[in-house]
This record gives C-alpha cells, structure tokens and sequence, in this order.
C-alpha cells in the first residue's frame, strides 16, 4: 500500500532563511507524488508535482522539490522564505495516472518568524 | 483566473439528515475529485469522477456517499444519513482532463458539522 511519512510536524524559519520540508514515500513502482500547500482557513493549493523526467521539479511561489528514488524521499525547498510562506504543507502520493487515488501526509506546519 | 467554488461554505445538520454539498468545477474542466479532511488529520481522497461516471473511490467512500453532476455545470456529493464522524471539511477538485500533467485547482471547501 502507498504510504506518506512528514517527519516534522512543526518548523520555525526566520523570513529570508532556507527551508526543506521532508517528505519519504512508500509505493511499489515509480509514483506521481505532490506537495500541497493549504493556508489557513483556506483550501488546498498544488505547489508542484512530479510525473516523470527530470527528478528537480520547480513549482509555484519558488518552490522546488527533489525527487530522490534511492530515499523514497520528495523534499520541498525553497531558498528564502517569506513570511507569507506560513502554513501547512502536505506532500502526497498516487499511483500512475494522475491524481486518482492519492494519499497524503500528515502534513507540516511552518512558521515564519521576522 | 477561473477558480473552482463551493457552496455552502459552512453547513451544519443533525445526525441521520441528508447533506448535498455543492461544487462548480471550472468550466473546461473534465475531471473531478472530492475530499475531505476531518479537523487535525490529514486530507483524505474521497472519489473521482469522470465522463458522468466514478473512475475511482476509497474505502471511505461507502454507501452512504453519493456524486453526480446533474446539470453540466455542478458537481455534489450526498451523503445520504449523516453521521457524527462525518464532520470533516470537504475539498472539490478538478483538472482539464487534457493531460496527466494538467494542475489540479482546489475549491475553498465546504465545513460540515454533524450535531
């Protein structure tokens, strides 16, 4: 079964540091895997996703994740973080085809102190 | 920018009543998710929908869940005797349909509360 592991519930960053957020994978083949943004009170958001290709994936709001196969793991970078940046990030799982079927994490929490 | 909306925004009912909750997908738009996330856990996949049909659904999506895009433009989800466990906010989604790598575009999600 896919799984997702977000091993921080929680990061604090200072506006303007470098931030990854981690994400490992579980699934038996090549998977689609996402990261999700979602701020407060408000929905869901896809930052980038990664398909196939190149294994740097570059999204929205200067967000980049690296898909690692020999980690199972898909990390969420970014080189200086707004203070805008605060909120909950999930990455996320799927089988091949999209977006069927997909299995979050737990998701962490970021804060973006001045 | 089009955007993908949800209506009502907060909708609360007693256990056994049946809730519809509401989504205008964006227009073009061929594929369409619901999902939910119970508050404090994480988002869960509900059911896709495709061509007027489901194409996938998760083990949470049992009998008492139903969807249908009844006119073209709406797309809902019932549950047809709501349950305490069913309080949750509800996330529709869709994609273009064009591609596998189409962006997929979230509504704003529908709170519902179970008395």
């Amino acid at each position: 079964a896919q799984s997702v592991t977000q091993p921080d519930i929680h990061i604090t960053v200072s506006e303007g540091a470098s931030l990854e957020l981690r994400c490992n994978y579980s699934y038996g083949a090549t998977p689609y895997l996402f990261w999700y943004v979602q701020s407060p009170g408000q929905g869901l958001q896809l930052l980038l996703k990664y398909f196939s290709g190149d294994t740097l994936v570059q999204g929205i709001k200067g967000f980049e994740a690296e898909f690692k196969r020999s980690q199972s793991s898909f990390n969420l970078r970014k080189p200086s973080v707004h203070w805008s940046d605060a909120a909950e990030y999930f990455c996320a799982v799927g089988p091949p085809g999209g977006y069927q079927k997909v299995t979050f994490g737990t998701g962490t929490k970021l804060q973006v102190i001045p | 920018e089009p955007e993908v909306t949800q209506t009502p925004s907060h909708q609360v009912t007693q256990m056994g009543q049946e809730v519809i909750l509401r989504c205008v997908p964006i227009s073009n738009h061929l594929y369409f998710y619901w999902y939910r996330q119970i508050l404090g856990q994480k988002v869960e996949f509900l059911v896709s929908f495709y061509n007027n049909e489901i194409s996938e659904k998760s083990e949470i999506f049992d009998d008492q869940f139903s969807v249908e895009r009844p006119d073209g433009s709406n797309f809902t989800l019932k549950i047809r005797s709501t349950k305490l466990e069913d309080s949750a906010m509800y996330f529709c989604a869709s994609i273009p349909g064009t591609s596998p790598t189409d962006t997929q575009y979230f509504g704003p999600g529908t709170r519902l509360t179970v008395l």
